[in-house]
């Protein structure tokens, strides 16, 4: 069964509105969660590292102003594009990683489109 | 630098055996994924290794050497579902908790009649 899930799955937005994506951890518990971003036929690029109870790390060019993250629980994530305009527009995937399974678990993504 | 490489495309036959290579430089190691993505989907964890070798997983085997920063997916008795992206990862961390992970561009598997 699904290990990590997203809501919503796609979402479609006018340009300046704010979406929020969610992504919750079933069966295990999440201290870092990944926030990934692909663009069409392109590769997944790492966004920023969600740690619970504390700041996400972001990677090089991606406003932390722009997209919110917030892991407020261990099994929790969610990702907040802030003020959307169509470059936004991209699959969002979400990622943990389990000790216990020495695994990369990711959700089925949210299709964002912004118009 | 991190880079990642692996063939844009490949094209087989239904019934035949495929490998897709990845070469990988990265300023750390600590595993090796394939991952197999259809289009608009989410990728799915196909699989990991960690030391030199072959790991073997039903239809589906996976090699690494490290010392050549090199490892393939070997992908046997094709069917037409098997047409997707395979995407090459290095987790580039020592023991760390976070398992980042870097992808390649990923292998964009055409599999024919």
């Amino acid at each position: 069964g699904a290990v990590v899930s997203q809501h919503p799955s796609w979402v479609i937005c006018k340009s300046g509105t704010s979406v929020k994506i969610e992504c919750r951890s079933l069966d295990f518990q999440a201290t870092t969660m990944f926030w990934y971003r692909q663009f069409p036929k392109q590769s997944l690029m790492l966004m920023a590292t969600s740690n619970e109870g504390s700041k996400a790390t972001y990677e090089q060019g991606v406003e932390k102003d722009k997209f919110l993250i917030n892991h407020a629980s261990l099994t929790l994530s969610t990702l907040t594009v802030t003020s959307a305009h169509p470059e936004d527009s991209s699959f969002y995937i979400c990622s943990l990683w389990t000790v216990q399974r020495n695994e990369q678990f990711f959700g089925p993504g949210t299709r964002l489109t912004v118009l | 630098g991190q880079n990642i490489d692996q063939p844009t495309e490949m094209t087989a036959t239904e019934g035949a055996i495929v490998q897709i290579n990845c070469t990988y430089q990265t300023s750390g190691f600590n595993g090796l994924f394939w991952y197999q993505q259809h289009a608009g989907e989410a990728p799915t964890f196909l699989s990991y290794n960690v030391l030199d070798g072959l790991e073997e997983k039903g239809r589906f085997s996976s090699f690494l050497s490290r010392s050549k920063g090199y490892s393939y997916l070997l992908l046997k008795e094709l069917q037409m579902k098997d047409s997707a992206s395979y995407l090459c990862a290095v987790r580039d961390d020592y023991g760390g908790s976070q398992g980042n992970l870097i992808f390649g561009k990923g292998t964009k598997l055409s599999v024919k009649p």
